[in-house]
C-alpha cells in the first residue's frame, strides 16, 4: 500500500530534550516537506526536500532541523523543543517538484512541549 | 503574508444541502489550484483539482469553480451528507515550481452535515 508513515502517533515532552520524529514513504517520491497545523492557522511549511541531499527552509523553519540521506526517509529534528512547538505535524510527499501540488500527507504527529 | 485566503471558518449546512467554500489568491503564477479533505485524525487528503485553463471541474458531487480575473476559486459539494463533515482546504502551487517549492494553503474550513 503506498503511504507515508510517520512515528510516533503521539508524543509528550518537556522543553529543552531533543527529539525526532520519522517520516517514511514507500512512494519513490522525490519531494518531501513538514507542515504543522495549528488552530486558526491551517497548515505551514517548515522545511521541505527536492530529492536526496537538498532541502531548504520553508514558511516556519526556526527551531527545526531535517535531514535526507535516503530518498524514503525525512526525519524532523527538534533539538531543543520549547512550548511553542506544540502542534500537529504533517509529513508530505509527492512525486516531482512539477506535482508538489499532489501531496500525499502521513496521519500526523500530535506533540506537546511541557 | 497570507496568499491564499479561505471563507467561511466554519460551515453548518443540513443534509441534501449545497456547501460552497471560497477562496482568494494573490499570486498570478500559480497554475495549480487542489483542494484538500480532512477528517478528524488524519492528513489531508488531494480532493479535486483545477488548472486556470478551465473554468469548472467536476468529480461527483464536487466542483470546483475557477474565475482567473477575480483571482478565486470555490468548491461546491452538491446533496451534502453527514459523511462530508470535515476540514477542506483550498492551496494553490506552481507545477513548476519556480521560486516557491511548496504547496500553499488556505487556513481551512470546518464543515458540518446534520442529518
Amino acid at each position: 500500500e503506498a503511504q507515508v508513515t510517520q512515528n510516533p502517533r503521539y508524543l509528550i515532552t518537556v522543553t529543552g530534550k531533543k527529539l525526532t520524529v520519522t517520516c517514511s514513504q514507500n512512494m519513490n517520491h522525490e519531494y518531501m516537506s513538514w507542515y504543522r497545523q495549528d488552530p486558526g492557522l491551517g497548515l505551514r511549511q517548515i522545511y521541505y526536500s527536492m530529492n536526496v541531499e537538498v532541502t531548504d527552509k520553508g514558511d516556519v523553519p526556526e527551531g527545526y532541523k531535517v535531514s535526507r540521506k535516503e530518498k524514503r526517509n525525512f526525519p524532523l529534528i527538534l533539538e531543543s523543543p520549547s512550548p511553542n512547538q506544540t502542534s500537529l505535524y504533517f509529513c508530505a510527499s509527492s512525486f516531482s517538484i512539477g506535482r508538489l501540488g499532489e501531496l500525499f500527507f502521513g496521519s500526523g504527529t500530535q506533540l506537546s512541549v511541557l | 503574508q497570507q496568499q491564499v485566503k479561505q471563507s467561511p471558518q466554519s460551515l453548518i449546512v443540513q443534509k441534501g444541502g449545497i456547501s460552497i467554500i471560497n477562496c482568494a489568491y494573490e499570486n498570478t503564477a500559480f497554475d495549480y489550484f487542489p483542494w484538500y479533505q480532512q477528517f478528524p485524525g488524519k492528513g489531508p487528503a488531494l480532493l479535486i483539482a483545477i488548472r486556470p485553463d478551465v473554468s469548472e471541474k467536476k468529480e461527483g458531487r464536487f466542483t470546483i469553480s475557477f474565475n482567473k480575473s477575480a483571482k478565486q476559486f470555490s468548491l461546491h459539494i452538491m446533496d451534502s451528507q453527514p459523511g462530508d463533515s470535515a476540514t477542506y482546504f483550498c492551496a494553490a502551487s506552481m507545477m513548476g515550481g519556480g521560486s516557491n517549492y511548496k504547496l500553499t494553503f488556505g487556513k481551512g474550513t470546518l464543515l458540518t452535515v446534520n442529518p
